[in-house]
């Protein structure tokens, strides 16, 4: 397997752009989660599906933040406007949860918002 | 609201041994991870612990004590490609994880 792929690997945008973040996670895995990292705030959870479905979005910072799972093998992270406060890695990761607990993680997409 | 507490930084020795600290406060508890993650890419998966005691694999432990609140993980025979962040997360409930802010541990030869 290819392991979760994520598209871009790099963004640089402008400020009040809208970007999308892509991620297709490992076939056969049933949950989806997307991170954030940051040096100051580390590594957090912003949104996690099982089997397509959200199920906890709390950790999305504010309504500019979105995400999709339209089907099993895709998912979405459009941040409209982006802030430069929006730079960092962005890492998408996947879990057969019913086998493992262990989470596999993309290469993830380091978005610059200038 | 969840903490995660793991010193920020660990200096060890090519060949040695070193014991990471990890000290958490959750609303709840289902499972705690180690991931380690070398500069510039995604963390990857070491251990998992759920109930008390020692997980061992290879040259990596993980030890846990719910009541505590406390976990570790141990490096033994380090090599200098053990240089990396390590992560302590705990789930408090199925699938939502919090990780703490990392040891960036350093060896040297």
């Amino acid at each position: 397997d290819a392991g979760v792929i994520q598209s871009p690997r790099h963004e640089v945008t402008e400020m009040g752009q809208e970007v999308t973040l892509r991620c297709k996670p490992i076939s056969g895995h049933d949950y989806l989660f997307w991170y954030r990292q940051t040096m100051m705030r580390g590594l957090e959870l912003l949104i996690y599906f099982n089997n397509n479905v959200p199920i906890d979005d709390s950790g999305m910072p504010e309504d500019r933040f979105s995400a999709k799972m339209p089907n099993a093998s895709f998912s979405t992270l459009k941040i409209q406007p982006s802030e430069p406060r929006d730079s960092a890695v962005y890492f998408c990761a996947s879990t057969p949860r019913m086998r493992t607990n262990e989470q596999f993680f993309g290469p993830g997409t380091r978005l610059t918002v200038l | 609201g969840q903490n995660i507490d793991q010193p920020t930084e660990m200096t060890a020795t090519e060949g040695a041994i070193v014991q990471i600290n990890c000290t958490y406060q959750t609303s709840g508890f289902n499972g705690l991870f180690w991931y380690q993650q070398h500069a510039g890419e995604a963390p990857t998966f070491l251990s998992y612990n759920v109930l008390d005691g020692l997980e061992e694999k290879g040259r990596f432990s993980s030890f846990l004590s719910r009541s505590k609140g406390y976990s570790y993980l141990l490096l033994k025979e380090l090599q200098m490609k053990d240089s990396a962040s390590y992560l302590c997360a705990v789930e408090p409930h199925a699938g939502k994880s919090t990780f703490g802010d990392g040891t960036t541990l350093t060896v040297k030869p």
